[in-house]
């Protein structure tokens, strides 16, 4: 099955910096998406993103599906973004598979 | 906004008990599934559902678990005879008509099995 990579697996920063995670696939993907675990454990939608560019406020990712690889970047950083990011793609006949997830803690 | 709901948020068991997660997926969502954390590990995929069986399932799905969406709003996780590496955070997902498109999830429920 797809195998999912992301880097790096912690990060601290201080507010207000930027970030930048990665997302690196065995194979490729039909359908990508990132996903925010806040600390009460909620996975947030933060992106449906198999190809191309999308912003959202702070937050934008870019995927390269040719070189099976998504980055999220994270601008401006508020305390708030602290938590778990994951990325997780789906294939035909393969599972929806998350990746290990990059622990972020952004300090005040 | 419509969301994925799921009850109960928290639940208690004792080893070899039964229970029953719920999930109320979003009205027009055809596709539906189910996934665990255990606690500080990644999220995994457990069964996907559509048209009223099964459509996927991983190797975690074994006897143990059933799915069921026993009327039009419900979709249910079934765990026979728990056992303390049970316990973790099942979440209920849906999608519009594909797991090809965004897959909304759910707010959790957090299963310890004693």
């Amino acid at each position: 099955g797809i195998q999912v990579e992301q880097s790096p697996p912690d990060l601290i920063l201080q507010e207000g910096a930027n970030s930048t995670l990665r997302c690196n696939f065995s194979d490729s993907v039909n359908n990508l998406q990132w996903f925010h675990q806040n600390p009460w454990g909620q996975l947030i939608n933060l992106f449906y993103i198999p190809s191309g560019t999308k912003q959202n406020g702070r937050l934008s990712a870019t995927t390269v599906a040719t070189e099976r690889y998504s980055l999220l970047y994270i601008s401006s950083s508020q305390t708030t973004d602290s938590g778990v990011y994951f990325c997780a793609g789906y294939n035909y006949g393969q599972n929806f598979v998350f990746g290990p997830g990059t622990r972020l803690s952004v300090l005040p | 906004e419509p969301e994925v709901t799921q009850t109960p948020s928290h639940q208690v068991t004792q080893m070899g008990q039964e229970v029953i997660l719920r999930c109320v997926p979003i009205s027009n969502h055809l596709y539906f599934y189910w996934y665990r954390q255990i606690l500080g590990q990644k999220v995994e995929f457990l069964v996907s559902f559509y048209n009223n069986e099964i459509s996927e399932k991983s190797e975690i799905f074994d006897d143990q678990f059933s799915v069921e969406r026993p009327d039009g709003s419900n979709f249910t996780l079934k765990i026979r005879s728990t056992k303390l590496e049970d316990s973790a955070m099942y979440f209920c997902a849906s999608s519009e008509a594909s797991p090809l498109e965004t897959q909304y999830f759910g707010p959790g429920t957090r299963l310890l099995v004693l």
